[in-house]
């Protein structure tokens, strides 16, 4: 199996600051047919996953523009530009190229 | 807007089988070229996939659950079940439906989750 690894594990970062997330893969993420099948997910509290981003950098219908995903191969970053407390939650990445996919371990994301 | 619910009981007893159901609107389950999956999350702790349904009945599941779980549609409702045998402690979660096979883009839909406790 992929394994996937998220880094950090817990992010205390500060309103209107920037925050970044990585994720490594075990394996190159690149399918056979030239797409990337890196996804992001949200968590907020209580609340079930979202999907934010999907092939590496494509932002879900309603994600805000300040949420973007980027890389290649086996590391992949997702950036927040400008945190916002609606950000708060836990953020899981996602390998959907190699059988059977995997999350990632998650970053709880908080504010100081 | 597609939307999931998942519905069951939210209490079930060691060693039997948990059932929940998802009811599909917005979007048909038979059409699509949609996968339709199950995924659960245990308190605290990160997802776990479980199982899917093709649009056209087939099915896959995860390797550590497999002899236990059993994935199906009913089309006339719109609906897709999944079923756990000989349920432990260690199965308590909330219990996710979504659109998407666990594979390339993920899920872009999710149901709000149903907390499902297992205990006697």
């Amino acid at each position: 199996d992929v394994v996937m690894t998220q880094s950090p594990l817990s992010l205390p970062v500060t309103l209107g600051q920037p925050a970044s997330i990585s994720c490594r893969s075990s394996q190159s993420l690149v399918h056979s047919d030239g797409n990337t099948y890196l996804n992001w997910f949200q968590q907020r509290p209580g609340q079930s996953p979202r999907r934010l981003i999907y092939k590496v950098s494509n932002r879900d219908s309603g994600v805000p523009d300040r949420f973007n995903g980027s890389g290649s191969g086996t590391d992949f970053t997702l950036k927040i530009s400008r945190v916002e407390a609606e950000d708060v939650g836990v953020y899981y990445c996602m390998q959907g190229t190699h059988w059977l996919g995997t999350f990632g371990q998650g970053t709880k994301v908080e504010i100081k | 807007q597609v939307q999931l619910q998942e519905s069951g009981p939210g209490l079930v007893k060691p060693s039997q089988t948990l059932s929940l159901t998802c009811t599909v609107s917005g979007a048909s389950i038979s059409s699509g070229n949609y996968y339709w999956s199950w995924i659960r999350q245990p308190a605290g702790k990160g997802l776990e996939w479980i199982g899917r349904i093709y649009t056209s009945g087939n099915t896959n599941y995860n390797p550590s659950l497999k002899s236990r779980v059993i994935v199906s549609m009913d089309t006339s409702k719109n609906q897709f079940s999944l079923k756990l045998s000989s349920v432990t402690a260690a199965d308590t979660a909330v219990y996710y439906c979504a659109r998407g096979g666990y594979s390339k883009s993920g899920f872009d839909y999710w149901g709000q989750g149903t907390l499902v406790t297992v205990s006697s």
